[in-house]
């Protein structure tokens, strides 16, 4: 079955600087790659989400790349805020699992002021 | 707030004791689920439902029950055959049965055994 690995568990950085979230997947029939942020004491929410068929997808200030060779997606958030802080779970689906998700382990994000 | 609503909140259960967790939702979805979330670990999917009077177990259903009598419910009962059942519970949905859908989650029920 499809096997998601997530790193770091845990990312101190700067605020303004960038911090970058990998997720490595077995299976290369994975087709859907979601990343959701849970803040201290709150519900997860999708953040952003890319499909198999994109290399590059860019919203604001987040972005997430996708390497179907390597078989890895990556979280990508410039110039860090407070609000940044949380917990970022990373996805991946299988089409012939009804879609189910599983999960990485969750990487928490630090942002020092 | 969000479509889902979660309770209770909190929870203190002995052992030995049944607990129902209820999740409502009122965004017409079809797709329910239920996860547990412990420190240091991602979502495990304990069941879910595609469609009324059906659910299916995921990788953690031993010691859990659920129903799905209405479209807008989902409760999960925690038995006492649970080993290990302190923990977060989420509740979530989606719109279809089938496809890569974006999940809506609720503000989840900690339940703590005494």
């Amino acid at each position: 079955g499809e096997n998601v690995e997530q790193h770091p568990s845990t990312l101190s950085v700067q605020e303004g600087d960038s911090a970058v979230i990998k997720c490595t997947y077995s299976d290369s029939a994975s087709n859907y790659f979601p990343w959701y942020k849970q803040e201290l004491g709150k519900r997860p929410q999708l953040i952003i989400d890319i499909r198999s068929n994109v290399g590059e997808k860019k919203d604001q200030r987040i972005a997430v790349t996708l390497n179907k060779t390597a078989k890895h997606f990556s979280l990508h958030i410039t110039e860090t805020q407070p609000e940044d802080s949380a917990v970022y779970f990373c996805a991946a689906t299988l089409p012939d699992s009804n879609y189910q998700l599983i999960w990485g382990a969750g990487t928490k994000l630090i942002i020092k002021p | 707030d969000g479509g889902i609503t979660q309770s209770p909140k909190y929870l203190f259960r002995k052992e030995g004791q049944n607990v129902t967790l209820s999740c409502e939702q009122n965004l017409n979805h079809d797709a329910m689920y239920w996860y547990r979330q412990d420190p240091g670990q991602g979502l495990r999917l304990i069941y879910y439902s595609q469609i009324v009077n059906d659910f299916q177990k995921g990788d953690i259903a031993e010691g859990y029950s659920v129903s799905r009598e209405k479209k807008e419910s989902f409760p999960l009962t925690v038995t006492s055959a649970q080993k290990n059942p302190t923990a977060f519970y989420l509740c979530a949905s989606s719109p279809t049965r089938t496809g890569a859908n974006v999940l809506t989650f609720g503000a989840g029920s900690r339940l703590t055994v005494l």
